[in-house]
C-alpha cells in the first residue's frame, strides 16, 4: 500500500533552517513526491516536485529558500533563511496507478 | 496568471446532494488534467477524484466512489463535482487542483477551496 508518512510537528528560529521529511512506504522508494504548503487559513501552494534521483523542479515564484532532496525511501523539504510567512503545514504527496496519496502533514513553527 | 475558483459549496443535510464548480483561467483547460482535494476540519489533506484532459478517464477515492461523479465541460474551462448520497464525514472544504500533464499526477495549482458542511 503506498503511503507517506511525516512527522506532526517541527520547530526552528526565525533565520535558522530547518529540514522536514517525508518517507515513502516500502516498494514505493523510487516514486516521486511534490510538497506543498499550506498557511493558516489558505488553500495549498504546491512548492516543487522531487524526484528519486534527488532532482527537483520548483513551482512558479518559489523562492530559493525552498530546496529539495532525496535519499532512498526518504524525501526532503529544506527552508532556510526562515521566515515568519514559513509558519504553515507542509504536506507530501505521490501518486500511483489510480491513486493519489498525501502525508499526514508536518506543522512547522518559527520560533 | 493560473486562477482556480471554486464554487457551490454549502449545507446540505445528510442524503442530499450538491454540484461543486470550478472555474479555471490563465491556462489552457482542455489541455490539463483536474483534481478534487479535500480538507476536514482540523484534518489533513485528501484526494477525492481525478480527471483527465479530455475527460474520459475518471479516478475515485474508495471513500466517494459510487457516490460522487467527477466531470468538465472544456468550452466552459469549468470541473464538476456532482456530490450525491452526502454523509457527515463528507464535510470538508473542497479544493480543485491543476495537473501540470494531460493525466492526474500532482497539483500544480490549487484554488481556495469552497466548504460543504453535511449536518441534519
Amino acid at each position: 500500500q503506498l503511503v507517506l508518512t511525516q512527522s506532526p510537528s517541527a520547530s526552528a528560529s526565525l533565520g535558522a533552517s530547518v529540514k522536514l521529511t517525508c518517507t515513502l512506504s516500502s516498494g514505493h522508494t523510487t516514486y516521486p513526491i511534490a510538497w506543498h504548503q499550506q498557511q493558516p487559513t489558505r488553500g495549498p501552494r504546491y512548492l516543487m516536485k522531487v524526484n528519486s534521483d534527488g532532482s527537483h523542479s520548483k513551482g512558479d515564484g518559489i523562492p530559493d529558500r525552498f530546496s529539495g532532496s532525496s535519499s532512498g525511501a526518504e524525501h526532503y523539504l529544506t527552508i532556510s533563511s526562515l521566515q515568519s510567512e514559513d509558519e504553515a503545514d507542509y504536506y507530501c504527496q505521490t501518486w500511483g496507478t489510480g491513486v493519489w496519496v498525501f502525508g499526514g502533514g508536518t506543522k512547522l513553527t518559527v520560533l | 496568471e493560473v486562477q482556480l475558483v471554486e464554487s457551490g459549496g454549502g449545507l446540505v443535510q445528510p442524503g442530499g446532494s450538491l454540484r461543486l464548480s470550478c472555474t479555471a483561467s490563465g491556462f489552457i483547460f482542455s489541455s490539463y488534467a483536474m483534481s478534487w482535494v479535500r480538507q476536514a476540519p482540523g484534518k489533513g489533506l485528501e484526494w477525492v477524484s481525478g480527471l483527465s484532459y479530455g475527460g474520459t478517464s475518471t479516478y475515485y477515492a474508495d471513500s466517494v466512489k459510487g457516490r460522487f461523479t467527477i466531470s468538465r465541460d472544456n468550452s466552459k474551462d469549468t470541473l464538476y463535482l456532482q456530490m450525491n448520497s452526502l454523509r457527515a464525514e463528507d464535510t470538508a472544504v473542497y479544493f480543485c487542483a491543476k495537473d501540470p500533464a494531460g493525466y492526474p499526477s500532482l497539483f500544480e495549482y490549487w484554488g481556495q477551496g469552497t466548504r460543504v458542511t453535511v449536518s441534519s
